[in-house]
């Protein structure tokens, strides 16, 4: 079945460092890539997303960064703040339909 | 405008009993998700709700596991039997019409926290 893989489990930084979240998936048909961050006790929120006729989508200091050939896609958050310390999910969709399949999160901890 | 919002926030109860969990969506939003998140855990996807299509159940856990979305807007997870194992924080999300800029985005509510003694 689907499958979104995400590594690393856990991932610590100095403040001012980057950090980088890696995911691959298994579904071909996936063509829209969202990613979440969930800080402690709150609920997931989208913090940007790019689709597959894009290879790089930048918002400030996070970019996303896909190789739908590969079938790789990245988080780049750059000059990390303590209030980036949160789990990210990344996820991938088939827009044709409705079904989304996360990856098993990233725990980030900036250290400041 | 109000988000999604789940009821009860907290619930404790005892191995064997059967608990029900509300979710609001969005007012509008015709698709509608149910996750479990364990702790520490990512997000278990358990089944979702598009208009009046036929859910697609495919990740209901086991047959303790079921949920209802009445009028399309308002869903009801139920458990029952409830085990030690179900305890974990669940998830609603809803998503806009087709049609919409915003169609794939997944708006969560806050969770319920189910403790099973």
């Amino acid at each position: 079945g689907e499958n979104v893989e995400q590594h690393p489990s856990t991932l610590s930084v100095q403040e001012g460092d980057s950090a980088v979240i890696k995911c691959t998936y298994s579904d071909s048909a996936s063509n829209y890539f969202p990613w979440y961050k969930q800080e402690l006790g709150k609920r997931p929120q989208l913090i940007i997303d790019i689709r597959s006729n894009v290879g790089e989508k930048k918002d400030q200091r996070i970019a996303v960064t896909l190789n739908k050939t590969a079938k790789h896609f990245s988080l780049h958050i750059t000059e990390t703040q303590p209030e980036d310390s949160a789990v990210y999910f990344c996820a991938a969709k088939d827009t044709g339909g409705f079904k989304t399949i996360f990856g098993a999160g990233t725990r980030l901890f900036v250290k400041a | 405008g109000a988000g999604v919002s789940q009821s009860p926030s907290n619930k404790v109860t005892e191995k064997g009993k059967d608990v029900e969990l509300r979710c609001d969506p969005i007012s509008g939003h015709t698709a509608l998700y149910w996750y479990r998140q364990s702790l520490g855990q990512g997000l278990e996807f358990l089944i979702y709700f598009q208009g009046n299509s036929a859910p697609d159940k495919s990740g209901l856990p086991s047959d303790r596991f079921s949920a209802e979305r009445t009028g399309g807007s308002v869903s009801t997870l139920t458990i029952q039997r409830t085990q030690q194992e179900d305890s974990a924080v669940y998830l609603c999300a809803s998503s806009p019409r087709w049609g919409t800029s915003r169609v794939n985005e997944q708006f969560f509510g806050p969770g319920t926290r189910l403790t099973v003694l």
